[in-house]
């Protein structure tokens, strides 16, 4: 099955610095890469999320970029603040999983310094 | 305003009561889930439900249970609670249908097994 692993498990940033983490998954099937941001005690928020159509997308101060052949993907924060700061997860899903779940990475610890 | 509502927020119980934690979307959505989330484990898939009277089991079910008799209700069943299940439980949603395949995810359910 799908297996999805992510780094660093922390980062700190000084704040304005770009941050970027990244996720490399297993399963050359999978086709949808959600990235999640969960703050202390709250449920994940989707953030962004990209298909294997597409090599790139940006929202903003946000951008995740995929790499099917090497099979990895990445989340790019510029310009980082301070609410920022957060665990990242990200995660993908194969349409061979019959059971639609996502797999996610062990998640970032990001910390933005003011 | 789009929901997935779980409850209880927050529980602590004795090893053996058995206990139910709900879960309710209000999106139509097919797909329903469970995940337990551990310090250092991440998210991990507990059962998942494709629509109504059809669940099955993710990567951890051992010791839950789960009914879909409704379509937009998921109830999460602990029949004798035990304190390796003290955990931050998340319910989360997704539609099936369309491209339009985001999961959502309820606030969260801490329980504590003493």
């Amino acid at each position: 099955g799908e297996n999805v692993e992510q780094h660093p498990s922390t980062l700190s940033v000084q704040e304005g610095d770009s941050a970027v983490i990244k996720c490399t998954y297993s399963d050359s099937a999978s086709n949808y890469f959600p990235w999640y941001k969960q703050e202390l005690g709250k449920r994940p928020q989707l953030i962004i999320d990209i298909r294997s159509n597409v090599g790139e997308k940006k929202d903003q101060r946000i951008a995740v970029t995929l790499n099917k052949t090497a099979k990895h993907f990445s989340l790019h924060i510029t310009e980082t603040q301070p609410e920022d700061s957060a665990v990242y997860f990200c995660a993908a899903r194969s349409p061979l999983d019959s059971s639609y779940k996502l797999i996610f990475g062990s998640g970032t610890r990001l910390l933005v310094r003011p | 305003e789009a929901q997935v509502t779980q409850n209880p927020r927050y529980l602590i119980t004795v090893t053996g009561k058995k206990l139910t934690v709900t879960c309710s979307q209000n999106m139509n959505h097919e797909y329903m889930s469970w995940y337990r989330q551990d310090p250092g484990l991440g998210l991990r898939q507990i059962y998942y439900s494709m629509n109504v009277e059809v669940t099955d089991k993710g990567d951890v079910p051992e010791g839950y249970k789960v009914s879909r008799k409704e379509k937009r209700n998921f109830p999460l069943i602990l029949e004798s609670p035990s304190p390796n299940q003290t955990s931050l439980y998340f319910c989360a949603s997704s539609s099936l249908t369309g491209i339009e395949n985001t999961i959502y995810f309820g606030e969260g359910s801490w329980l504590t097994v003493v």
